[in-house]
């Protein structure tokens, strides 16, 4: 059973272009999760996905990211026209649901490292 | 809005010493509560989870945690370090409230420990 696949593992970006950070979930897992790590800071929730919904993107900035969760496919994290502040490792998780209160937990990918430069 | 607070930002022990974590939450209702660890340039990798009984967990490579509700807090511990256990440290919280899925995670502490 893989893990969460993320890819491309680092991405180099100059300013103005498009990024597009892929994640397969785990076998099985309908949840996904996307959080950022900025340099010296801790993991920022963006969105919370399950198949063809967000399910909750408090922590998406309003402009030039979104994100999606196709019934077939990866789930991607979009990032238009990327400034230098983008800069940061992206992670995914993925899960079955959590909150039932029982055993489970989220499986966190390797992240991809943006670099806009 | 659930928040996760880790105190100690750079933690640097010897060898050998023993390790305690801050890790204190805020939420009133019943959460699950998890800490991960993440090696240098690695993904992040689950140490030991809370879900019910036993407040205090055991987890892998020798850590245990213990969650006291009266103190809204859950404490990464290790009787003796190791060189390698240098990394970061990530306690994370999900409130056990239906919808509400998502893991709020503290800002990190950076644990150094010198051979």
């Amino acid at each position: 059973n893989a893990g969460v696949m993320q890819n491309p593992r680092h991405l180099v970006r100059r300013r103005g272009q498009e990024a597009r950070l892929r994640c397969s979930p785990m076998k099985g897992h309908s949840h996904v999760y996307w959080y950022r790590q900025l340099p010296e800071e801790g993991l920022k929730f963006m969105v919370y996905l399950q198949k063809e919904n967000i399910i909750d993107e408090s922590g998406m900035p309003k402009e030039r990211f979104s994100a999606e969760f196709p019934k077939e496919g990866p789930s991607i994290l979009r990032i238009q026209q990327v400034v230098r502040g983008d800069s940061a490792a992206y992670f995914c998780a993925s899960s079955p649901q959590l909150s039932t209160g029982s055993n489970t937990e989220a499986f966190f990918g390797q992240g991809t490292r943006l670099t806009v430069v | 809005a659930q928040s996760v607070s880790q105190h100690n930002h750079h933690v640097i022990l010897s060898e050998a010493a023993s390790l305690e974590l801050g890790c204190n939450y805020s939420y009133g209702g019943t959460v699950n509560l998890f800490w991960y660890v993440q090696y240098p340039g690695q993904h992040l990798q689950l140490l030991l989870k809370y879900f019910s009984g036993d407040p205090l967990v055991k987890g892998i490579k020798g850590f245990e945690a213990e969650f006291i509700k009266s103190k809204f807090s859950f404490n990464l511990r290790k009787p003796s370090v190791q060189w390698s256990d240098t990394a970061e440290y990530f306690c994370a919280v999900n409130p056990l409230n239906f919808g509400n899925e998502k893991l709020t995670f503290g800002t990190g502490t950076r644990l150094t420990i010198i051979p």
